[in-house]
């Protein structure tokens, strides 16, 4: 069973819409991530969460994108006006404590833009 | 960004044989870490490595940080079937913001029967 739960595990959007991915972590690790995975290649950080804010986000991590832990709960991550390239797996983590402490990861949300 | 080469890309292996896999970079990485992930989940960490030249075991899983903080090698011994599946290797980069993993493209794993 994961250690993290990802909803919804799939998610049909249209091109140019708003989503939202939500995790819920089971434990009390403080350190958030998101990561993404194109069909076929390597995982990719996108941005880490501590304290209700962002300690560090990737290059992929730009505008388009937003996270926020809004109830002390679930962690989400907010990807507006969305492209047909950012149709991909997108899975949450977290870590105990920074700097190299292992990532537990969930079992992903499959996002697909038409 | 910083790069992960992992390799092999691919290994057809008969049930019991071992397995080497490895990662190399041209940077310094604190963490190594090493991954396994089945169609549909999400990758499941298998050894966490902290200490140059530390060689770590997990069962019939054996991993090890170079001593040149620039690759880590993982073994498996007697392959099984359940053994199927892509391998990661990822790390944490000494001169970065010490968060985001770097992770290797993966070596797929292919138990022939």
């Amino acid at each position: 069973e994961p250690e993290v739960t990802q909803t919804p595990s799939h998610q049909v959007t249209q091109m140019g819409q708003e989503v939202i991915l939500r995790c819920v972590p089971i434990s009390n690790h403080l350190y958030f991530y998101w990561y993404r995975q194109i069909l076929g290649q390597k995982v990719e950080f996108l941005v880490s969460f501590y304290n209700n804010e962002i300690s560090e986000k990737s290059e992929i991590f730009d505008d388009q994108f937003s996270v926020e832990r809004p109830d002390g709960s679930n962690f989400t991550l907010k990807i507006r006006s969305t492209k047909l390239e950012d149709s991909a797996m997108y899975f949450c983590a977290r870590s105990r404590d920074r700097g190299g402490q292992p990532q537990h990861f969930g079992d992903g949300t499959r996002l697909s833009i038409l | 960004g910083q790069q992960l080469n992992q390799s092999p890309q691919s290994m057809f292996i008969q049930e019991g044989e071992d397995v080497s896999m490895n990662c190399t970079s041209s940077s310094i990485f604190n963490t190594w870490l090493w991954y396994k992930q089945d169609p549909g989940e999400g990758p499941v960490l298998l050894i966490a490595l902290y200490k140059a030249g530390e060689l770590t075991s997990n069962g019939r899983l054996t991993a090890q940080f170079g001593t040149t903080r620039k690759d880590s090698f993982l073994n498996i011994s007697a392959s099984i079937p359940s053994d199927v599946g892509i391998y990661f290797c990822a790390g944490i980069y000494s001169g970065g913001g010490a968060d985001g993993l770097t992770f290797g493209k993966g070596t797929h794993l292919i138990i022939q029967p």
